[in-house]
């Protein structure tokens, strides 16, 4: 049974810092890997979707990596800004077409 | 751009009152989809539908719920009896093959 574990749950950086938000899977055969950006009682803003054949994704000051024979992706933000501030979260597809959501980092950017 | 479309963004219901939960996939995907969220959980997969059957479901997706695809354009859940439980933000999802395009949630709340 897949499963999903984001590391770290929660984060607070001051302006201006490169950070690093990490996901594991525990299956490595999935079809793409999505990130996700989700403000306090608000919908899924698709940031970036990795596809299994794929080993990184970019979109502006956004990276995400993916390592499938580890099960690992890392979103990597680059200049982070307080509308940064939201939580992340990864998903991935395995199997059947459905999405496996993990918990999120809820991250807090300091101006 | 196409979006998924989501009504009622917010509905409250009495607690045995049925419920339906109304959806505008994008018009050219197959594959159509709930998710619901808890308030402070993760985001969790509900059902798949395609070819105008369920395709997957999940152990919460038991016998008080039901979708439904009327006329070719929307598609519906349908919680006949609410719980309290039942409160959540629920997201409806379309896909042409694997990447999956959210909607913007309707949060139910459960009195």
């Amino acid at each position: 049974k897949q499963e999903v574990t984001q590391i770290p749950a929660a984060l607070s950086v001051p302006e201006g810092e490169n950070l690093v938000l990490n996901c594991s899977f525990t299956d490595s055969a999935i079809y793409n890997l999505q990130w996700f950006r989700q403000d306090p009682g608000k919908g899924l803003t698709s940031l970036l979707l990795i596809q299994s054949s794929q080993r990184e994704q970019t979109s502006g000051r956004l990276n995400a990596s993916l390592d499938k024979s580890s099960g690992r992706s890392t979103l990597y933000i680059a200049a982070s800004q307080p509308g940064d501030s939201a939580t992340y979260l990864c998903a991935v597809t395995s199997g059947t077409y459905k999405y496996i959501f993990g918990t999120g980092t809820r991250l807090k950017v300091l101006a | 751009e196409p979006e998924v479309t989501q009504t009622p963004s917010h509905q409250v219901t009495q607690m045995g009152q049925e419920v339906i939960l109304r959806c505008v996939p994008i018009s050219n995907h197959l594959y159509f989809y709930w998710y619901r969220q808890i308030l402070g959980q993760k985001v969790e997969f509900l059902v798949s539908f395609y070819n105008n059957e369920i395709s997957e479901k999940s152990e919460i997706f038991d016998d008080q719920f039901s979708v439904e695809r009327p006329d070719g354009s929307n598609f519906t859940l349908k919680i006949r009896s609410t719980k309290l439980e039942d409160s959540a933000m629920y997201f409806c999802a379309s896909s042409f093959v694997y990447e999956q395009y959210f909607g913007p949630g309707t949060r139910l709340t459960v009195t």
